[in-house]
């Protein structure tokens, strides 16, 4: 498996709080995504980025921001938690689109 | 705008019969397909995508470019080929990896 580690791996908040959630690899990937993984829609597009601080907005942006300082790190901010953003939120590496590696997954529940 | 169809969102077969997971796509120029498989509360996997025309775990798929589509196959479905299939379509040399919603194959038995 490329090495992708996502933290946490649970997380329960209060709505009204920022929230941050972190993708850390070790394969020297040029794009780093954020997805969410809903029922009934599959996984949707967060943000993404492809390079240091090079990131735009995919499908689901509202409500979130990222930040990729390092190439290794990539941080989904969800900057007053809602209820709507309860989901399991994934990060991915690619090189180049030739395929994109998922990372275990972060189980967010905002109550 | 790329996008992703999986028009099944559940498919059900008995073992040992075969199996066809529908993907088609909307893109303008020439994408890169691929399949992931992912088991229950597990991280996507990679199945198998276009260019390397490799078959993993008896599975393969084939672009069709006139019918915009990349169907997955199998020949005789096995109990644990069941999980959640999703289709994605890359572009831009990655710029953009998008997903389908997904298609929920169970085996029976």
């Amino acid at each position: 498996d490329a090495g992708i580690t996502q933290s946490p791996r649970h997380k329960v908040t209060e709505t009204g709080t920022p929230v941050t959630l972190r993708c850390h690899q070790t394969e020297n990937h040029r794009y780093m995504y954020w997805y969410r993984q809903d029922p009934g829609h599959g996984l949707r597009l967060i943000h993404y980025s492809y390079g240091v601080k090079d990131t735009d907005k995919g499908e689901v942006s509202d409500g979130y921001s990222v930040s990729r300082s390092k190439t290794e790190d990539f941080l989904l901010t969800l900057e007053s938690a809602t209820s709507s953003q309860t989901s399991v939120y994934f990060c991915a590496i690619s090189e180049s689109g030739r395929a994109a590696f998922f990372g275990q997954g972060t189980r967010l529940t905002v109550v | 705008a790329q996008r992703v169809t999986q028009p099944e969102k559940l498919l059900s077969v008995f073992k040992g019969a075969p199996v066809e997971l529908k993907c088609n796509y909307s893109y303008s120029g020439s994408p890169e397909l691929f399949w992931y498989v992912q088991y229950s509360r597990q991280r996507l996997q990679l199945l198998l995508r276009h260019i390397s025309r490799e078959s993993i775990k008896g599975f393969t798929a084939d672009l069709n470019k006139g019918e915009t589509s990349f169907h997955l196959k199998k020949p005789f479905a096995q109990e644990e080929d069941s999980a959640m299939y999703y289709c994605a379509l890359s572009t831009n040399y990655g710029q953009n990896f998008v997903f389908g919603p997904g298609t929920r194959l169970s085996v029976l038995p």
